[in-house]
């Protein structure tokens, strides 16, 4: 069964310290993982993918996660956050079953904020 | 190039009315899905449609009807609205890319059904 948990529901940080935000999935298959992001009243955009490259892979502004198969892990981190990175986190899992449809099963979201 | 378009933005329902919300692609892809968003609960899928004349229920589907009008359009489809249909409603799109099948989203339906 495919499912993902993000561990945190809320995480705040002050601008300029580092943003770790956490997740862990559950897959039988060869997973995919991403991360994606929803700034307030928008839709979601695509901050970066796993698919069994490399397992350090980085996204857009600054963002990168790390694959950890032996702790099924995929977390996000950035070493500086900025007040624009303030908004919701969704981690995602999928797996390729050699077809053109991929289920996604999202995660329940962790919610950034970023104080001045 | 504008990606994954949904209509209306808004839209306010009486309980029982029926609506339909559009959703609409231009980057040639074969599959589209249909997710409701509700606080705390991430996307949950309601319907998809692997490719153009074939469509399947996802994790949500009752109270919902789709239609795959073309490989451009997906529509979804409330017949007789609910309270507890009451949330944002997201269409995306997927292509492959490598062996991933990435999906982009468009920008959202905020439904109120009172």
């Amino acid at each position: 069964a495919q499912s993902v948990t993000q561990l945190d529901s809320h995480v705040s940080v002050s601008e300029g310290t580092p943003v770790l935000l956490r997740c862990n999935y559950s897959s039988s298959y060869s997973p995919s993982l991403f991360w994606y992001v929803q700034h307030p009243n928008k839709g979601l955009q695509l901050l970066l993918k796993y698919t069994s490259a490399a397992t350090l892979v980085k996204g857009i502004n600054g963002f990168e996660a790390e694959f950890k198969k032996s702790e099924t892990s995929f977390h996000l981190t950035k070493p500086s956050a900025h007040m624009s990175d303030a908004a919701e986190y969704f981690c995602v899992v999928s797996f390729d079953r050699g077809s053109t449809l991929g289920r996604l099963y999202f995660g329940r979201g962790t919610q950034l904020t970023v104080w001045p | 190039n504008a990606g994954v378009t949904q209509t209306p933005k808004f839209q306010v329902l009486k309980t029982g009315q029926s609506m339909t919300l559009q959703c609409a692609q231009d980057m040639n892809h074969n599959s589209m899905y249909w997710y409701r968003q509700d606080p705390g609960m991430g996307l949950r899928l309601i319907y998809y449609s692997a490719s153009e004349g074939t469509t399947d229920k996802g994790e949500v589907p009752n109270g919902y009807n789709v239609s795959r009008l073309n490989k451009r359009e997906f529509s979804l489809r409330l017949e007789s609205a609910a309270p507890s249909q009451t949330s944002v409603y997201f269409c995306a799109s997927s292509g492959r890319t490598g062996r991933t099948d990435t999906q982009y989203f468009g920008p959202g339906t905020r439904l109120t059904v009172l």
